[in-house]
């Protein structure tokens, strides 16, 4: 298997700008998370969905985020408009059901704001 | 509410030390336990796995952690640290609230290796 896709890699934008990373999850996994790294956070849990549905929002920052996923191979994290605090790394893991909770993750989109 | 301390955020050995990272977590109930690593400009990935069997666990790369339910405890070890192992390391449980999916991770350990 290919494991968790994510793109872009890098990317860099200025402030104000429309942000959107993609993930590409596991194929048969029902569970997709967004996490986001920092140096001064760490990881933080940002959303995830069972099934294409959203559980639990909780941990994003605030409105300026969003995320979707339309179907079971694909799910984007759009941040509008932008700001330079957003700048960190952002992870997509996925997980089976059943599978001791444990999750795969991509290899991180790193966003930086100007 | 669940929590995960790795107590250290930087360990330094040198190369062929013993390398123990650790990790307590608050459960009343017995958890799953994961040990990830995370090295630069790189994804997690899974090191090794507690999931109720045998509570000394053996992972990839010569690392193995033990649980030890009455320490609430769950700390990783290699008997010999190699330049190779220098990394972010994440202990992360289970979060026990109703089959959430949750991980609950830990703020993590950067592993120095000497020569």
């Amino acid at each position: 298997d290919a494991g968790v896709i994510q793109s872009p890699r890098h990317e860099v934008t200025e402030m104000g700008q429309e942000v959107t990373l993609r993930c590409k999850p596991i194929s048969g996994h029902d569970y997709l998370f967004w996490y986001r790294q920092t140096m001064m956070r760490g990881l933080e849990l940002l959303i995830y969905f069972n099934n294409n549905v959203p559980i639990d929002d909780s941990g994003m920052p605030e409105d300026r985020f969003s995320a979707k996923m339309p179907n079971a191979s694909f799910s984007t994290l759009k941040i509008q408009p932008s700001e330079p605090r957003d700048s960190a790394v952002y992870f997509c893991a996925s997980r089976l059901a059943g599978a001791h909770y444990e999750q795969y993750f991509g290899p991180g989109t790193r966003l930086t704001v100007t | 509410a669940q929590s995960v301390t790795q107590l250290g955020s930087h360990v330094s050995v040198s190369e062929g030390a013993l390398v123990l990272l650790r990790c307590n977590y608050s459960s009343s109930v017995p958890p799953y336990l994961f040990w990830y690593v995370q090295y630069p400009n790189q994804g997690l990935q899974l090191l090794l796995k507690y999931t109720s069997a045998a509570t000394l666990v053996k992972g990839i790369n010569g690392f193995e952690a033990e649980f030890k339910k009455s320490e609430t405890s769950f700390h990783l070890t290699k008997p010999s640290a190699h330049m190779s192992d220098a990394a972010e390391y994440f202990c992360a449980v289970s979060d026990p609230g109703g089959n959430t999916g949750k991980l609950i991770f830990g703020q993590g350990t950067t592993l120095q290796v000497k020569p």
